[in-house]
């Protein structure tokens, strides 16, 4: 069965730092763009930075641009979002998400999901 | 405040259906296509419609997608209690050159 397994999530301080991994066994690497999505305790889904299939374009959320950043090592399938800065409203779940192909842009949506891991920014 | 714009609460009797609109701007529903999620409690989002109106493996009939200039619906049919969920539309704003979702619609199967 394929799936999405998150990891890296924990407790940090505000200003500090972690890198959430997501490993995608069981489909073609760099093919499909991948997103990482979070949601606050009891709040809505946010979408926080795509990155297309190759790795060559990226794209980020305004409330994480400058301190966040997305990568993947496709001969791993693993993605990576590394979190800078971290802001006590960086609290949330961060859910690993698959895109598309091609054009994913236009072809937006996620047809499957991680489970997630929790990132919690607390002194 | 969420660039899509959805109701926050919708609510149905069994059996019955129900509706969830999608409002948006050229910018993003316009243009692109639409996606809808469903989360039970305590669970991932899961994909229940892409492209508008397409449905995935696995997804019923009772869930239908349309869209129709700037905005999207989502539709409900046969609303059992197991749809009890949060439900979220999708897509990419070209503008913002962002992803954005709805606020999310708490369904409530009376």
């Amino acid at each position: 069965e394929v799936q999405l397994v998150e990891s890296g999530g924990g407790l940090v301080q505000p200003g500090g730092s972690l890198r959430l991994s997501c490993a995608a066994p069981g489909f073609t690497p760099g093919i499909y763009a991948m997103s990482w999505v979070r949601q606050a305790p009891g709040k809505g889904l946010e979408w926080v930075s795509v990155i297309s299939g190759s790795g060559a374009s990226t794209y980020y959320a305004d409330s994480v641009k400058g301190r966040f950043t997305i990568s993947r090592d496709n001969s791993k399938n693993t993605v990576y979002l590394e979190m800078n800065s971290l802001r006590g409203e960086d609290t949330a779940v961060y859910y690993c998400a698959k895109g598309s192909s091609g054009s994913f842009l236009h072809y937006w949506y996620f047809d499957l999901w991680g489970r997630g891991t929790l990132v919690t920014v607390s002194s | 405040q969420s660039v899509l714009t959805q109701p926050p609460s919708v609510s149905a009797a069994p059996g019955q259906k129900v509706t969830i609109s999608c409002s948006g701007s050229s910018s993003n529903i316009g243009n692109n296509y639409v996606s809808w999620y469903q989360q039970l409690p305590g669970t991932a989002p899961k994909l229940l419609i892409y492209e508008n109106n397409k449905r995935p493996s696995g997804i019923p009939d009772r869930f239908s997608g349309s869209k129709s200039a700037t905005s999207a619906t989502l539709g409900i049919t046969g609303l059992q209690t197991g749809d009890e969920a949060d439900y979220y539309c999708g897509t990419w704003d070209s503008s913002l050159s962002a992803g954005v979702f709805g606020g999310g619609t708490k369904l409530t199967v009376l």
